[in-house]
Protein backbone atom coordinates (compact mmCIF):
# COMPACT_ATOMS: atom_id res chain seq x y z
CA UNK A 1 0.00 0.00 0.00
CA UNK A 2 1.91 3.16 -1.37
CA UNK A 3 -0.55 5.43 0.03
CA UNK A 4 0.80 9.23 -1.68
CA UNK A 5 3.93 9.01 -3.63
CA UNK A 6 5.75 12.58 -4.38
CA UNK A 7 8.31 12.60 -7.25
CA UNK A 8 11.23 14.20 -7.33
CA UNK A 9 12.20 14.02 -3.66
CA UNK A 10 14.87 16.64 -4.06
CA UNK A 11 15.26 19.69 -6.94
CA UNK A 12 17.34 22.19 -7.65
CA UNK A 13 15.78 25.03 -10.07
CA UNK A 14 17.71 28.10 -11.85
CA UNK A 15 15.63 31.39 -11.57
CA UNK A 16 12.42 31.19 -14.44
CA UNK A 17 12.86 27.99 -15.00
CA UNK A 18 9.68 25.72 -14.67
CA UNK A 19 8.71 22.31 -13.63
CA UNK A 20 6.05 19.78 -12.75
CA UNK A 21 5.68 17.90 -9.00
CA UNK A 22 4.20 15.04 -9.53
CA UNK A 23 1.75 13.45 -6.59
CA UNK A 24 -0.04 9.87 -6.79
CA UNK A 25 -2.29 8.40 -4.44
CA UNK A 26 -3.48 4.80 -4.78
CA UNK A 27 -5.96 5.39 -1.39
CA UNK A 28 -9.28 6.57 -4.02
CA UNK A 29 -9.30 9.48 -2.03
CA UNK A 30 -11.50 12.27 -3.63
CA UNK A 31 -9.62 15.10 -1.90
CA UNK A 32 -5.88 15.99 -2.70
CA UNK A 33 -4.06 18.99 -1.46
CA UNK A 34 -0.61 20.62 -1.79
CA UNK A 35 1.16 22.34 0.75
CA UNK A 36 4.43 24.25 0.98
CA UNK A 37 6.28 24.26 4.37
CA UNK A 38 9.46 27.07 4.79
CA UNK A 39 11.67 26.96 7.86
CA UNK A 40 9.98 27.61 11.21
CA UNK A 41 6.77 27.77 9.69
CA UNK A 42 3.60 26.03 9.42
CA UNK A 43 1.48 24.41 6.28
CA UNK A 44 0.34 26.69 3.84
CA UNK A 45 -2.28 25.24 1.58
CA UNK A 46 -1.27 26.29 -2.20
CA UNK A 47 -4.24 24.51 -4.42
CA UNK A 48 -6.87 21.48 -3.23
CA UNK A 49 -9.00 19.24 -5.42
CA UNK A 50 -12.18 17.92 -4.36
CA UNK A 51 -12.26 15.27 -7.82
CA UNK A 52 -11.65 14.87 -10.27
CA UNK A 53 -11.90 18.27 -12.79
CA UNK A 54 -12.53 20.12 -10.18
CA UNK A 55 -9.87 22.32 -8.41
CA UNK A 56 -9.58 25.53 -6.15
CA UNK A 57 -6.74 27.84 -4.92
CA UNK A 58 -5.41 27.88 -0.96
CA UNK A 59 -3.82 30.59 0.85
CA UNK A 60 -0.56 30.79 -1.46
CA UNK A 61 -1.40 29.97 -4.87
CA UNK A 62 0.45 32.50 -6.85
CA UNK A 63 3.04 30.98 -8.85
CA UNK A 64 1.36 27.48 -9.33
CA UNK A 65 -0.89 25.59 -11.42
CA UNK A 66 -2.41 22.39 -11.21
CA UNK A 67 -4.79 20.01 -12.73
CA UNK A 68 -6.69 16.87 -11.60
CA UNK A 69 -7.38 14.89 -14.61
CA UNK A 70 -8.02 11.59 -12.76
CA UNK A 71 -8.82 10.54 -9.17
CA UNK A 72 -4.59 9.45 -7.96
CA UNK A 73 -3.22 12.65 -9.87
CA UNK A 74 -2.24 15.97 -8.85
CA UNK A 75 0.13 17.56 -10.20
CA UNK A 76 1.56 20.92 -9.13
CA UNK A 77 3.33 23.28 -11.98
CA UNK A 78 5.75 26.02 -11.11
CA UNK A 79 5.76 28.38 -14.43
CA UNK A 80 8.78 30.80 -13.66
CA UNK A 81 10.59 29.54 -10.70
CA UNK A 82 11.82 32.34 -8.33
CA UNK A 83 13.76 31.83 -5.13
CA UNK A 84 10.10 32.71 -2.99
CA UNK A 85 9.40 29.33 -4.14
CA UNK A 86 12.35 28.04 -2.04
CA UNK A 87 10.26 25.68 0.48
CA UNK A 88 9.10 21.90 1.00
CA UNK A 89 6.44 20.95 -0.97
CA UNK A 90 4.25 18.09 0.60
CA UNK A 91 0.98 16.38 -1.59
CA UNK A 92 -1.58 15.07 0.40
CA UNK A 93 -5.26 13.31 0.33
CA UNK A 94 -8.16 12.62 2.05
CA UNK A 95 -11.77 10.46 2.01
CA UNK A 96 -14.48 12.41 1.90
CA UNK A 97 -15.21 11.72 5.92
CA UNK A 98 -11.57 12.76 6.73
CA UNK A 99 -11.81 11.85 10.17
CA UNK A 100 -8.32 10.39 10.24
CA UNK A 101 -7.23 13.58 8.66
CA UNK A 102 -4.97 13.45 5.57
CA UNK A 103 -2.06 11.18 4.30
CA UNK A 104 0.55 13.08 3.34
CA UNK A 105 3.42 12.26 0.86
CA UNK A 106 7.07 12.62 1.88
CA UNK A 107 7.70 16.09 0.66
CA UNK A 108 9.78 17.67 -2.32
CA UNK A 109 12.60 19.92 -1.23
CA UNK A 110 12.52 22.52 -3.81
CA UNK A 111 15.85 25.21 -3.82
CA UNK A 112 15.53 27.94 -6.51
CA UNK A 113 18.71 29.65 -7.04
CA UNK B 1 -4.93 36.01 10.91
CA UNK B 2 -3.68 32.96 12.49
CA UNK B 3 -6.67 30.60 12.83
CA UNK B 4 -4.46 27.67 14.96
CA UNK B 5 -2.10 28.95 16.95
CA UNK B 6 1.07 26.94 18.87
CA UNK B 7 3.01 29.62 20.46
CA UNK B 8 5.31 27.37 21.76
CA UNK B 9 8.36 26.99 18.43
CA UNK B 10 10.38 24.22 20.80
CA UNK B 11 10.17 22.41 23.51
CA UNK B 12 12.32 20.13 25.56
CA UNK B 13 11.56 17.54 27.93
CA UNK B 14 13.47 15.08 30.08
CA UNK B 15 13.07 11.21 29.03
CA UNK B 16 10.16 10.02 31.31
CA UNK B 17 8.56 13.10 32.37
CA UNK B 18 5.67 14.68 30.83
CA UNK B 19 5.74 16.59 27.57
CA UNK B 20 2.43 18.88 26.84
CA UNK B 21 1.91 20.51 23.53
CA UNK B 22 -0.62 23.66 23.45
CA UNK B 23 -2.81 24.38 20.61
CA UNK B 24 -5.44 27.63 20.88
CA UNK B 25 -8.04 28.46 17.97
CA UNK B 26 -9.91 31.13 17.02
CA UNK B 27 -12.66 29.64 14.95
CA UNK B 28 -15.68 28.09 16.72
CA UNK B 29 -16.92 26.44 13.70
CA UNK B 30 -14.21 23.97 13.96
CA UNK B 31 -15.65 20.38 14.90
CA UNK B 32 -12.87 18.02 14.93
CA UNK B 33 -9.25 18.41 16.08
CA UNK B 34 -6.13 16.35 15.02
CA UNK B 35 -2.49 16.06 15.83
CA UNK B 36 0.40 15.12 13.37
CA UNK B 37 3.70 14.23 14.10
CA UNK B 38 6.59 14.85 11.53
CA UNK B 39 10.43 13.74 11.55
CA UNK B 40 12.83 15.39 9.41
CA UNK B 41 12.77 14.42 5.53
CA UNK B 42 9.26 12.90 5.97
CA UNK B 43 5.44 13.87 5.37
CA UNK B 44 3.42 14.52 8.37
CA UNK B 45 1.77 11.59 9.94
CA UNK B 46 -1.37 11.21 11.64
CA UNK B 47 -1.67 10.34 15.64
CA UNK B 48 -4.35 11.56 17.22
CA UNK B 49 -7.58 13.25 16.92
CA UNK B 50 -10.46 14.59 19.55
CA UNK B 51 -14.15 15.27 17.73
CA UNK B 52 -15.55 18.90 19.44
CA UNK B 53 -18.33 16.85 21.02
CA UNK B 54 -15.98 15.26 23.73
CA UNK B 55 -12.86 16.22 26.23
CA UNK B 56 -10.55 14.11 26.16
CA UNK B 57 -9.07 11.05 24.19
CA UNK B 58 -6.13 8.63 24.67
CA UNK B 59 -4.40 6.57 23.02
CA UNK B 60 -1.29 4.60 24.86
CA UNK B 61 1.19 7.21 25.68
CA UNK B 62 -1.06 10.28 23.60
CA UNK B 63 -4.12 11.98 25.38
CA UNK B 64 -5.42 15.19 23.97
CA UNK B 65 -7.58 17.40 26.11
CA UNK B 66 -10.37 19.79 24.19
CA UNK B 67 -10.83 22.89 26.08
CA UNK B 68 -14.04 24.30 24.22
CA UNK B 69 -15.09 27.36 26.42
CA UNK B 70 -11.08 28.28 25.91
CA UNK B 71 -10.71 27.23 22.44
CA UNK B 72 -8.15 25.36 23.57
CA UNK B 73 -6.41 21.88 22.99
CA UNK B 74 -3.27 20.40 24.54
CA UNK B 75 -1.16 16.72 23.60
CA UNK B 76 0.08 14.74 26.56
CA UNK B 77 2.57 12.55 26.10
CA UNK B 78 3.69 10.05 28.94
CA UNK B 79 6.29 9.22 29.21
CA UNK B 80 8.33 11.20 26.56
CA UNK B 81 10.91 8.83 24.95
CA UNK B 82 13.84 10.16 22.61
CA UNK B 83 11.53 8.49 19.61
CA UNK B 84 9.32 11.20 20.12
CA UNK B 85 12.04 13.87 19.37
CA UNK B 86 9.89 15.40 16.20
CA UNK B 87 7.60 18.30 14.72
CA UNK B 88 4.22 18.17 16.08
CA UNK B 89 1.48 19.70 14.88
CA UNK B 90 -1.92 20.75 15.90
CA UNK B 91 -4.86 21.01 12.95
CA UNK B 92 -8.59 21.54 13.01
CA UNK B 93 -11.48 20.75 10.64
CA UNK B 94 -13.78 23.08 8.97
CA UNK B 95 -14.97 24.31 6.09
CA UNK B 96 -13.18 27.14 3.79
CA UNK B 97 -15.63 28.23 1.14
CA UNK B 98 -17.51 24.76 -0.14
CA UNK B 99 -14.62 22.41 0.94
CA UNK B 100 -14.11 20.70 4.28
CA UNK B 101 -9.69 21.51 5.03
CA UNK B 102 -7.69 21.39 7.65
CA UNK B 103 -5.59 24.03 9.05
CA UNK B 104 -2.64 23.81 10.82
CA UNK B 105 -1.11 25.30 13.44
CA UNK B 106 3.02 26.35 12.57
CA UNK B 107 4.16 23.20 14.21
CA UNK B 108 6.50 23.03 17.93
CA UNK B 109 9.25 21.13 18.06
CA UNK B 110 9.77 18.40 20.75
CA UNK B 111 13.03 17.54 21.68
CA UNK B 112 13.15 14.27 24.67
CA UNK B 113 16.56 14.48 26.64
CA UNK B 114 17.78 10.95 27.44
Amino acid sequence: NAGVTQTPKFRILKIGQSMTLQCTQDMNHNYMYWYRQDPGMGLKLIYYSVGAGITDKGEVPNGYNVSRSTTEDFPLRLELAAPSQTSVYFCASSSLQGDNGYTFGSGTRLTVV
Amino acid sequence: DQQVKQNSPSLSVQEGRISILNCDYTNSMFDYFLWYKKYPAEGPTFLISISSIKDKNEDGRFTVFLNKSAKHLSLHIVPSQPGDSAVYFCAAWGFSGSARQLTFGSGTQLTVLP
